[in-house]
């Protein structure tokens, strides 16, 4: 079966860090390009970051660049989404998705709640 | 960005009726490989969004065919030929086409 899932979600503190993992299973994950989706509470979805299949290339929304790093271990079948400088706007359920432009493979998501 | 408008927001439908969503986007998704990379989504309360159509008419695995996906030039259009109280959700269409992806509003629906 075809499985994301995600966690490391938590509760920290405004300009606290945390990182996120995504385990993978089912498929070659090496063989595909990974992206990190938000949403908050109530709101819609937003494209947060996504890695090519050897991790040579990342993209970010602008109001996380500089702030987040996207990586993978494509021999532990896993994707990271490292947050530094939280602020209480990146509050959300993060998902981490498979293939940027078609998204068809989602996890569970996972919950970061940044507040003081 | 390329912009997504999503309407309308609710739709209030009766259980066995039709309902349409509409999608319209800010510029072409014509990519240069030939594709057209609009996706629409289902996210039923408390799940993970589930991919419903690909590549603008395309149903994915186990989706049943009474939704259906079209286009006509930057509008784009999910329908749902006879409602079921398990379509009840939000309904969100996306383009892959061009960097960042974009998500639209979103669409709740819901059973009079």
């Amino acid at each position: 079966e075809v499985q994301l899932v995600e966690s490391g979600g938590g509760l920290v503190q405004p300009g606290g860090s945390l990182r996120l993992s995504c385990a993978a299973s089912g498929f070659t994950f090496s063989n595909y390009h990974m992206a990190w989706v938000r949403q908050a509470a109530g709101k819609g979805l937003e494209w947060v970051a996504n890695i090519n299949h050897d991790g040579s290339d990342q993209y970010f929304v602008d109001s996380v660049k500089g702030r987040f790093t996207i990586s993978r271990d494509n021999a532990k079948s896993s994707l990271y989404l490292q947050m530094n400088s939280l602020r209480i706007e990146d509050t959300a359920v993060y998902y981490c998705a498979r293939d940027p432009r078609a998204l068809p493979i989602w996890g569970q998501g996972t919950v970061v709640t940044v507040s003081s | 960005d390329v912009v997504m408008t999503q309407s309308p927001l609710s739709l209030p439908v009766t259980l066995g009726q039709p309902a349409s969503i509409s999608c319209r986007s800010s510029q072409s998704l014509g990519h240069s490989d030939g594709n057209t990379y609009l996706n629409w989504f289902q996210q039923r309360p408390g799940q993970s969004p589930r991919r419903l159509i690909y590549k603008v008419s395309n149903r994915d695995s186990g989706v049943p065919d009474r939704f259906s996906g079209s286009a006509s030039g930057t509008d784009f259009t999910l329908k749902i030929s006879r409602v079921e109280a398990e379509d009840v959700g939000v309904y969100y269409c996306m383009q892959g086409t061009h960097w960042p992806p974009t998500f639209g509003g979103g669409t709740k629906v819901e059973i009079k």
